[in-house]
């Protein structure tokens, strides 16, 4: 079983609002991923990273950032919460370097946002 | 555009079988993905088909047919616990993973 922890699990914010949500995974997983779900959705890929100092913008970006300092860290941060922000926020991790590129995605229990 | 799709719903019978189809159109393919995700939980991966034919494990069963663009999720003996969402995930010539919207299984006692 993957060792994947997301916090905050729930979150509730007004609009305007900075936020961060924390990713951490204990596996030593090069890559991490940030996916947005709304119910009875498609996940839809928000950031990547392929390692550390790593980032990539992925089909939701344009509202978020993230950071890959850490290995084992991958947080992603919302400059200014708004209501179309609410959903649940996947994260996950794979254990492969850049030439494993089917390897099994690890997800982190998720968070789920709500903005006021 | 890519595109993956799936029923939206299906229902099922306990210890029936059921078959969850995933047709799907990329830029390229380089694996075809099914996970299993419970209400509100995060998806769990089930198996990985890039080659075509049939892979078992258990009572899950995923086939793939790349000349189709199409793959199917065989569920055997239904226990309560199979419900859930079933994801289909194709990673295209990118390597980035496109989903599809998932089935929601409804078994039925």
């Amino acid at each position: 079983e993957a060792d994947i922890y997301q916090t905050p699990r729930y979150l509730v914010i007004g609009t305007g609002k900075k936020i961060t949500l924390e990713c951490s995974q204990t596996m030593g997983h090069d890559k991490m991923y940030w996916y947005q779900q709304d119910p009875g959705m498609e996940l839809h890929l928000i950031h990547y990273s392929y390692g550390v100092n790593s980032t990539e913008k992925g089909d939701l970006s344009s509202e978020s950032t993230v950071s890959r300092i850490r290995t084992e860290h991958f947080p992603l941060t919302l400059e200014s919460a708004r209501p179309s922000h609410t959903s649940q926020y996947l994260c996950a991790s794979t254990p492969g370097g850049l030439e494993s590129h089917t390897d099994t995605q690890y997800f982190g229990p998720g968070t789920r946002l709500t903005v006021l | 555009g890519q595109n993956i799709d799936q029923p939206t719903e299906m229902t099922a019978t306990e210890g029936a079988i059921v078959q969850i189809n995933c047709t799907y159109q990329t830029s390229g393919f380089n694996g075809l993905f099914w996970y299993q995700q419970h209400a509100g939980e995060a998806p769990t991966f089930l198996s990985y088909n890039v080659l075509d034919g049939l892979e078992e494990k258990g009572r899950f069963s995923s086939f793939l047919s790349r000349s189709k663009g199409y793959s199917y999720l065989l569920l055997k003996e239904l226990q309560m616990k199979d419900s859930a969402s079933y994801l289909c995930a194709v990673m295209d010539s990118n390597y980035q993973l496109i989903w599809g919207a998932g089935t929601k299984l409804i078994i039925k006692p």
